[in-house]
């Protein structure tokens, strides 16, 4: 089966950056997702890594590194909407298999 | 245009009862899914199907049913409904196509299902 650990919960000051961690334990890896919901919403697609590295979209990047399992979102000039909570998610086949969510981390920016 | 789109957005029932969820997707995705959202926020992945036929099933009780009439629609069928059922339920759609994004899944704005 697949696990993923991300912290439950980070709180960050307004136009600073945060970073969120998620490590994973997988067989067959073939990406990892991040997602943003917030309160009431769905969850809203932010990038996609298949291969190590930086993605960069915008205020946010994320990293993989497939030699250690482990990815992260980064976020930077915060802002009060950017609270919310984000998930990681593992996908280990191209094509139909579904993804498997970590269990979410909230992001809390204040003033 | 609302790309997924599932009705009903609230459901209050009760204990017993037979409820449906629909949802329909117009982006031309080949695969729908179901995923549970508990109150602790943990999306678990129900049902995923492929141009109509299904390819998971995760352990769900087979209460839940889910219909795909065409490619464009996957409905949530449960039978007699539990206080443990209570939570949202997201439908979602992707398309294995295009390797460079079949990992982007498109959710509905979700239905709230409260059992009492």
């Amino acid at each position: 089966g697949q696990s993923l650990e991300q912290p439950s919960e980070v709180t960050a000051v307004e136009g600073a950056i945060v970073q969120i961690n998620c490590t994973y334990q997988t067989s067959g890896f073939y990406g990892l997702s991040w997602y943003q919901q917030h309160d009431g919403g769905a969850p809203t697609f932010l990038s996609y890594n298949g291969l190590d590295g930086l993605e960069e979209t915008g205020r946010f990047s994320s990293f993989l590194s497939r030699s250690d399992s482990y990815g992260y979102l980064l976020l930077q000039e915060l802002q009060m909407k950017d609270s919310a909570s984000y998930f990681c998610a593992v996908s280990t086949v191209s094509g139909t298999t579904p993804l498997v969510f970590g269990k979410g981390t909230r992001l809390s920016v204040i003033a | 245009d609302t790309a997924v789109s599932q009705t009903p957005k609230y459901l209050v029932t009760q204990m017993g009862n037979d409820k449906s969820i629909k949802c329909e997707q117009n982006l031309g995705h080949d695969t729908m899914y179901w995923y549970k959202q508990d109150s602790k926020k943990f999306l678990k992945i129900m049902f995923s199907y492929n141009n109509k036929e299904l390819i998971i099933n995760e352990t769900v009780p087979n209460r839940f049913s889910p219909k795909s009439p065409d490619k464009a629609h996957l409905n949530l069928h449960i039978n007699s409904l539990e206080l443990g059922d209570s939570a949202v339920y997201f439908c979602a759609s992707s398309t294995p196509t295009e390797p460079a994004t079949n990992e982007k899944l498109f959710f509905g704005s979700g239905t709230q299902l409260s059992v009492l």
